[in-house]
C-alpha cells in the first residue's frame, strides 16, 4: 500500500521569500504521479503541480518548482517569490498510472504568507 | 459545464437522517471520484466510476454510504442513517485519467 508523509504541519515565510514543503513517500510502483495541491478556505482543491515518476526533470509552473528525488522518495515544493494568495492548505498526492487512479493524499501543511 | 459543481454547500442533518449529495462533473470527463475529508486531514479516497460503472468501491466505510451514476454524468453520494462520525467535507472531482483531477468545491456536512 501506498502512503504519502508530510512533516511539517505549519509553516511560515515572509512575502517575497522562498519556502520549501516536505513530502515524502512510500511506494514499490515503478511508474506513478505525484502532486502538489492547494486547498484555501474556499475548500476547493487546486491543483499547482504535476509530476510522472518515470520523468527524471523535476517539473515547474511559474513560481512553483518540485525537487522530485526517486530513489529517495522525495517530493518536495518550493514556492519563490512567496505572494499573500499562496496562504492556503497544500497537499501532496501520490496518484497510479492505472486502474483505480484514486490519490492518496498526505495530512496538509498549512502555509501562511506575511506581509 | 466549466467545472465540477456540488450542492448542497452545506448540509446540517439530525443524527439518523439519511442525506444526498450531488456532483455534476466537467462534461466529457469519464471518471468521477468521490473524497471524504475529515477537519485538519487530507482527502480520503471513498469510490470511482469510469462512466455509469463503479468500479471501486472500498474506501467506503460502511454500508450505510452509497453511491451512483446512472448516466454516466451526474452522480449522488446517499448516506443513510448518519451518525457524527460521518461529519466531514465530501469532494467530488473527476478527469479523464490519472494525470490530474479537477474538484469541485465540497459539501461541508455537519451531523447534529
Amino acid at each position: 500500500a501506498q502512503t504519502v508523509t508530510q512533516s511539517q504541519p505549519e509553516m511560515s515565510v515572509q512575502e517575497a521569500e522562498t519556502v520549501t514543503l516536505s513530502c515524502t513517500y512510500d511506494t514499490s510502483e515503478n511508474n506513478y504521479y505525484l502532486f502538489w495541491y492547494k486547498q484555501p478556505p474556499s475548500r476547493q482543491m487546486i491543483l499547482v503541480i504535476r509530476q510522472e515518476a518515470y520523468k527524471q526533470q523535476n517539473a515547474t509552473e511559474n513560481r512553483f518548482s518540485v525537487n522530485f528525488q526517486k530513489a529517495a522518495k522525495s517530493f518536495s515544493l518550493k514556492i519563490s517569490d512567496s505572494q499573500l494568495g499562496d496562504t492556503a492548505m497544500y497537499f501532496c498526492a501520490f496518484g497510479m498510472t492505472s486502474g483505480t487512479y484514486k490519490y492518496i493524499f498526505g495530512t496538509g501543511t498549512r502555509l501562511k504568507v506575511l506581509a | 459545464g466549466a467545472g465540477v459543481s456540488q450542492s448542497p454547500r452545506y448540509k446540517v442533518a439530525k443524527r439518523g437522517q439519511d442525506v444526498a449529495l450531488r456532483c455534476d462533473p466537467i462534461s466529457g470527463h469519464v471518471s468521477l471520484f468521490w473524497y471524504q475529508q475529515a477537519l485538519g486531514q487530507g482527502p480520503e479516497f471513498l469510490t470511482y466510476f469510469q462512466n455509469e460503472a463503479q468500479l471501486d468501491k472500498s474506501g467506503l466505510p460502511s454500508d450505510r454510504f452509497f453511491a451512483e451514476r446512472p448516466e454516466g454524468s451526474v452522480s449522488t453520494l446517499k448516506i443513510q442513517r448518519t451518525q457524527q462520525e460521518d461529519s466531514a467535507v465530501y469532494l467530488c472531482a473527476s478527469s479523464f485519467g490519472g494525470s490530474g483531477y479537477t474538484f469541485g468545491s465540497g459539501t461541508r456536512l455537519t451531523v447534529v
